[in-house]
């Protein structure tokens, strides 16, 4: 069935710097690629989403690229700040293309712990 | 946009007692719905979805069950529970023809 591989389960970086995060997907029909961003005990809320026609997208501090014949996409945040301490989960799905459902499988999850 | 009705926000159940999770959407008519459940604050786990009324998929072979009786209202069900039971279940929804997903609050389920 379908499956995405989500890494690295915890991540840590100093205040300033960048965090990447990765996930890769089994089914070549997945077309859509959203991140979402989890805060303690709160719902997950989408952050930022991609779509299978673009190699990248950007939103401030936030981007994620997908690379399609390879099956992974990354999300990066740049001069993190501690507000952006968090679960993040990546989520791939076929969206409604053809009938599909947009049934969302979700990766394992990151917890991002940024140190002031 | 569309908003998610989810309760109760927190329950404790004992072993052997049957669950009943409601969740009803608003702001939206025919959409999509999703059970998740979350366990050790982790992975989201996709346990059923429904394209409509009556039609339910299941994901995972478990003990629970989904009913989704009206357009915008969805059931999540057990006659038994399980000490594995325990989690965090969202209900989620989407729109046809808009790919984001819109989760309730969630309901901290303890089993014990």
């Amino acid at each position: 069935g379908e499956n995405v591989e989500q890494h690295p389960s915890t991540l840590s970086v100093q205040e300033g710097d960048s965090a990447v995060i990765k996930c890769t997907y089994s089914d070549s029909a997945s077309n859509y690629f959203p991140w979402y961003k989890q805060e303690l005990g709160k719902r997950p809320q989408l952050i930022i989403d991609i779509r299978s026609n673009v190699g990248e997208k950007k939103d401030q501090r936030i981007a994620v690229t997908l690379n399609k014949t390879a099956k992974h996409f990354s999300l990066h945040i740049t001069e993190t700040q501690p507000e952006d301490s968090a679960v993040y989960f990546c989520a791939a799905s076929r969206g409604n293309y053809g009938g599909a459902t947009n049934k969302l499988i979700f990766g394992t999850g990151t917890l991002l712990a940024v140190q002031p | 946009s569309q908003t998610i009705h989810q309760w109760p926000a927190t329950l404790v159940q004992p072993v052997g007692s049957p669950l009943s999770l409601e969740c009803t959407v608003e702001g939206t008519s025919n959409p999509n719905l999703y059970w998740y459940r979350q366990a050790a604050g982790r992975g989201l786990q996709l346990l059923f979805y429904s394209v409509g009324i009556g039609q339910i998929s299941s994901e995972v072979p478990q003990n629970l069950s989904a009913s989704r009786p009206q357009d915008r209202q969805f059931i999540l069900s057990s006659k038994k529970l399980l000490l594995s039971d325990s989690g965090f279940y969202l209900c989620a929804s989407t729109m046809w023809g808009n790919t984001e997903a819109f989760f309730g609050q969630g309901t901290r389920l303890t089993v014990v």
